[in-house]
């Protein structure tokens, strides 16, 4: 049963720590997505990947944000420092073209 | 900049009761559309899109949908509503052609009392 695989599914840290959060998308899917969701803002869209380029990470805060797509398999979200407002679930997602999104289970994520 | 609206929040309905829950779209040209949902504490999956054709769309769960093209509009639909359909429903938009960029709406959330 292909799916997203996202970790870690909890993650409580101190502000000013580094934050890493790991997808693998779905095999053979080309485009890799990472969304976050939090009660103010809803599903905000992070940055997005298509065949391991980034297309468009304009809603990422780009001072302590940063994504990357070191191989096909593998997606990573890093926050450096991390601060209390950057508490939030983050959702990998990944699709074939215009294709449906599957999502991954999330990585909550609490910033003390 | 394309945005989608989503004008009701948060609904409560009774079981059996009818629903709708609106969604609007602010991009002109040819647009993709579906509705996802989200029951509490999981992720999201797609119950419903809409790429071309037919403009009412049916789904899992008896959930189905209107394109309307004239009227920017996508509205979700279902005739009697489940005690388990308690959950969050998000619209979403992409552009059609090459782009796959996935825009959502803030959500309505939906609380169906037994």
């Amino acid at each position: 049963d292909a799916r997203v695989t996202q970790t870690p599914r909890h993650k409580v840290t101190e502000m000013g720590q580094e934050v890493t959060m790991r997808c693998q998308p779905i095999l053979g899917h080309n485009t890799v997505f990472w969304y976050r969701q939090t009660m103010m803002q809803g599903l905000e869209l992070l940055a997005y990947f298509r065949n391991r380029a980034p297309l468009d990470d304009s809603g990422m805060p780009k001072d302590r944000f940063s994504a990357e797509m070191p191989d096909a398999t593998l997606a990573t979200l890093k926050i450096q420092p991390s601060e209390p407002r950057d508490s939030a679930v983050y959702f990998c997602a990944s699709n074939l073209h215009t294709g449906e999104l599957f999502f991954g289970e999330g990585s909550r994520l609490t910033v003390l | 900049a394309q945005s989608v609206s989503q004008h009701n929040h948060h609904v409560i309905l009774s079981e059996a009761a009818s629903l709708e829950l609106g969604c609007n779209y602010s991009y002109g040209g040819t647009v993709n559309l579906f509705w996802y949902v989200q029951y509490p504490g999981q992720h999201l999956q797609l119950l419903l899109k809409y790429f071309s054709g037919d403009p009412l769309v049916k789904g899992i769960k008896g959930f189905e949908a209107e394109f309307i093209k004239s009227k920017f509009s996508f509205n979700l639909r279902k005739p009697s509503v489940q005690w388990s359909d308690t959950a969050e429903y998000f619209c979403a938009v992409t552009r059609g052609g090459a782009t796959n960029k996935l825009i959502f709406g803030t959500g309505t959330l939906l609380a169906v009392q037994p």
